[in-house]
């Protein structure tokens, strides 16, 4: 099976400053990479992916960049709010014999930004 | 689009009884995961149908834990004989399942606390 591990488990950033999450997967065959935000008491949703085609992927202030060699991805927030604080999950899933998608996840990092 | 569906939202059992949750895909999706949060293992995967056929539930506790998705609409998650180390929110997720990559779709999660 997979195994995603992921740090820091806990991060605390100023507003407006950078803040970036680093996962790392052990399974070779692992092709999909999806980033998670859960906010409290809520379930968590997809914020940004990025599949093993690509290097890097941007959507406004998130940057997702996939290293496959080193089996490492990392998610960058740029700019970051208050409302950026909440738990992140970095996953990885691979396609074992065409029809198991399950996602393996990290075991989360939990954001604050300050004012 | 009511997402997924789960209940009940919170319960409390004591110890050595059987607690049943329920899950409602969202309608169309053919993937039907179940994962279980605790702050210390944060998301662990337990099991995943797709087209209602069990796909794998290398995740599921083997002794207390069963699975089953009687029609597309409807999935549910049983813990017999319930112990304390249960106790956790279990998260079910529908995806259109087609391939690797699809977005998890969670729902809001049921709260299990063995007393």
């Amino acid at each position: 099976g997979e195994q995603v591990e992921q740090l820091p488990s806990i991060l605390r950033v100023q507003e407006r400053s950078s803040a970036s999450i680093n996962c790392t997967y052990e399974n070779s065959a692992s092709n999909y990479f999806p980033w998670y935000k859960q906010e409290p008491g809520e379930n968590p949703k997809l914020i940004i992916d990025i599949r093993s085609n690509m290097e890097r992927k941007q959507i406004q202030g998130l940057i997702v960049l996939l290293d496959k060699k080193a089996k490492r991805f990392s998610l960058h927030i740029t700019d970051t709010q208050p409302a950026d604080s909440a738990m992140y999950f970095c996953a990885a899933s691979a396609d074992s014999g065409g029809s198991n998608y399950k996602l393996t996840f990290g075991k989360g990092t939990l954001l604050t930004v300050t004012p | 689009n009511a997402g997924v569906i789960q209940t009940p939202r919170h319960k409390v059992t004591g110890k050595g009884q059987e607690a049943t949750l329920w899950c409602e895909p969202i309608s169309g999706h053919s993937a039907v995961f179940w994962y279980r949060q605790t702050i210390v293992q944060g998301l662990e995967f337990l099991t995943y149908f797709r087209n209602q056929a069990p796909i794998d539930d290398s995740g599921m506790p083997k002794e207390r834990f069963s699975a089953q998705m009687p029609n597309q609409s409807h999935s549910t998650l049983k813990i017999q004989s319930t112990q304390p180390q249960d106790s956790a929110v279990y998260l079910c997720a529908s995806s259109t399942g087609t391939d690797s990559g699809n977005t998890l779709y969670f729902g809001e999660g049921s709260r299990l606390i063995v007393v």
